[in-house]
């Protein structure tokens, strides 16, 4: 089975600056996604960025982007302009393009600091 | 997106009773997954629910202890049976809105705490 790992439990940022969440996963696939995920203490999941394997171009969602390096298996999220609001646990997750299983990285908890 | 709603959002339960946590989508959905987060933990897959079969439930799962039911497209419901602290939880509903754009969308959880 896929395993995804986040080796960061908590990271923390100052208000305004930016921060670089870790991701790494172990496939033998070719064709997958990658998502992340914020869980808010109001523990509903959104979906904050979503990234397919074939495409070579990091995804972009406004303040946040990814670093896709597919060779090293490497899926990391970049928080830039932190907001209060943006404190919240995420979760990075891979999706094989065969099935639908998804498989959760265990969290890093992002405080922000005012 | 989809919209889910749970119900309970959260509750307290007594040892050796079974909770059954509803999930609503407003769209008609093929896959609805049922996750568990145990405090501090990921998400685990508890199992799967297509309409008209069978729940497929991963390893770790059982039909007895965790009965799925998905009458309808927009409808599932998960039952925790015969409850034991160990089952203190956020049990966590989710939808495949479209297989080709992959994502999942999630409801808000039910807490559940098992005294």
């Amino acid at each position: 089975a896929q395993t995804v790992t986040q080796s960061q439990p908590e990271m923390s940022v100052q208000e305004a600056e930016t921060v670089t969440l870790s991701c790494t996963y172990d496939t033998s696939e070719s064709d997958y996604y990658l998502f992340w995920y914020k869980q808010p203490p109001s523990r509903q999941m959104i979906l904050v960025i979503r990234q397919e394997a074939y495409k070579q171009q990091n995804a972009t969602e406004n303040r946040f982007s990814v670093n896709f390096q597919k060779a090293a298996k490497s899926f990391s999220l970049k928080i830039s302009d932190s907001q209060l609001g943006d404190a919240a646990m995420y979760f990075c997750a891979y999706r094989s393009n065969t099935g639908n299983q998804f498989y959760f990285g265990t969290g890093t908890s992002l405080t922000v600091i005012p | 997106s989809a919209v889910i709603s749970q119900k309970p959002s959260r509750d307290i339960c007594q040892r050796g009773t079974s909770l059954t946590i509803q999930c609503q989508v407003d769209s008609q959905v093929t896959m609805m997954f049922w996750y568990r987060q145990q405090p501090g933990q990921s998400l685990t897959l508890i199992a799967t629910a297509n309409q008209g079969s069978e729940a497929t439930y991963e390893s770790g799962f059982v039909i007895d202890k965790f009965p799925i039911s998905r009458p309808n497209l927009t409808f599932s419901t998960l039952t925790v049976s015969n409850m034991s602290p160990e089952d203190s939880s956020i049990y966590l509903c989710s939808v495949e809105e479209s297989p080709s754009a992959g994502e999942l969308f999630f409801g808000e959880g039910s807490r559940l705490t098992v005294l």
